[in-house]
């Protein structure tokens, strides 16, 4: 069957860095997606791979091993706008998104 | 300008109704989509659609079903409203996504449905 697994919840302080790991199982498999869902709001998309090794966009990076079916995004320099659930998806030999359930980061003062 | 706009934001209904809910997107995407969100927070896929092709989650219950007048709008009709279908649905847009391109996904802001 079709996976994907996320921590539930992290906690973590404002300033510091924090990775939320995703592993991933999938029937093929078209690249990996990161969004953030803030509470009662739509997810909106922070970063694609589809090819091995680290994507940086500012103070978000992510990262892909296809070998391992794992990714990771981390966030660096954490501020308190970054408390929100971060959603994992892969995308399938259909192009169809299968996601986990999300990690709902607590950021603390 | 809202890229996906769903209406209503919140729907509370009784069970046994038929309801709908709207899906509008002005992004010029090729497809669009229904997520359910239940208290779990996962997000299932219901339906995709183009204009060539209506993909249908097998487990989604025949209840439920997509009307799209043009690629622009994708509605979601249910009927026979059940206690289980309370969650918070998404409508959703995307470009066709085809091997030599997978783009995002942009979302509406979401309906809260409730079923009393």
């Amino acid at each position: 069957g079709q996976n994907i697994d996320q921590p539930t919840e992290m906690t973590a302080t404002e300033g510091a860095i924090v990775q939320i790991n995703c592993t991933y199982q999938t029937s093929g498999f078209n690249g990996l997606f990161w969004y953030q869902q803030h509470a009662g709001e739509a997810p909106t998309f922070l970063s694609y791979n589809v090819l091995d090794g680290l994507e940086e966009k500012g103070r978000f990076s992510s990262f892909l091993s296809r070998s391992k079916g794992y990714s990771y995004l981390l966030l660096k320099e954490l501020q308190m706008k970054d408390s929100a659930s971060y959603l994992c998806a892969a995308s399938d030999s259909n192009y169809q998104l299968i996601w986990g359930a999300g990690t709902k980061l607590i950021i603390k003062p | 300008d809202t890229a996906v706009s769903q209406t209503p934001k919140y729907l509370v209904t009784q069970m046994g109704n038929d309801k709908s809910i709207k899906c509008e997107q002005n992004l010029g995407h090729d497809t669009m989509y229904w997520y359910k969100q239940d208290s779990k927070k996962f997000l299932k896929i219901m339906f995709s659609y183009n204009n060539k092709e209506l993909i249908i989650n097998e487990t989604v219950p025949n209840r439920f079903s997509p009307k799209s007048p043009d690629k622009a709008h994708l509605n979601l009709h249910i009927n026979s409203l059940e206690l289980g279908d309370s969650a918070v649905y998404f409508c959703a847009s995307s470009q066709e996504n085809t091997p030599e391109m997978n783009t995002e996904a942009f979302f509406g802001q979401g309906t809260r449905l409730t079923v009393v």
